[in-house]
């Protein structure tokens, strides 16, 4: 079953933050999180594994909180190269294919 | 990370001809790949599992003998869309699974864009 991301679309101003969730009603193995440019293929930007484990690089990081089946996605001072639609992926069992959500697009105007 | 490429780009084509795409990992090998479908402002869509030497696993209501696939090597898939139809122009991706021992990262290569008139 598909995860559900929220929100489906965000404006933002650059230098504001955004977050990006991502729910299942799966229990989970893994989040995968990925952005996507118009026109392009969506480009890896973190995989988190079960455990609650946070990770990040540069201004965007993301949570995973196994015992809700949920991740978040955190883009800080956002600049304009952060625009795209970000998918997560998840992974029920270790191994398994990925499932995509439906996507957030994200919008950062100067 | 690491690369995935996609040959061709982008590609037109007449109706009822057949088209191959190839889906490389350039710097690992992937004994799994997949293939994907896109349609403008949504999510992918899995197509296929491919397996290297062994038979695709395909979605419910994808057809197998339109869409051909072929895992040659631990480095090639291939996506054959045979006699293609307009109703079949899309973007196609293809991603490729690196096995990491306790988990796999997923890298997607730059994608197909298929136009059948």
């Amino acid at each position: 079953q598909q995860p559900v991301q929220s929100p489906q679309a965000v404006i933002l101003r650059e230098g504001e933050d955004a977050v990006i969730n991502c729910s299942s009603s799966k229990a989970l193995y893994s989040v995968h999180w990925y952005r996507q440019k118009h026109g392009e293929a969506p480009v890896f930007l973190m995989i988190l594994l079960k455990g609650g484990e946070q990770k990040g690089h540069d201004k965007i990081s993301a949570s995973f909180n196994e015992k809700k089946q949920q991740s978040s996605l955190y883009l800080t001072a956002s600049q304009l190269s952060y625009s795209g639609t970000y998918f997560c992926g998840t992974e029920n069992n270790a191994g398994n294919m990925l499932t995509f959500g439906g996507g957030t697009r994200l919008m950062v105007k100067p | 990370g690491a690369v995935v490429s996609q040959h061709p780009s982008r590609v037109i084509c007449k109706s009822g001809t057949s088209v191959k795409i190839e889906c490389r990992s350039l710097d690992f090998q992937a004994t799994t790949m997949f293939w994907y479908r896109q349609f403008p402002k949504q999510s992918l869509m899995l197509m296929a599992t491919s397996n290297e030497g062994s038979k695709a696993t395909y979605e419910q209501g994808v057809e197998k003998d339109k869409f051909l696939i072929n895992h040659a090597s631990l480095t090639l898939s291939t996506l054959t869309v045979t006699s293609a139809h307009p109703e079949d122009s899309s973007f196609y991706i293809c991603s490729a699974r690196w096995d990491r021992g306790r988990y796999n990262e997923q890298f997607f290569g730059p994608g197909t864009r298929l136009t059948v008139l």
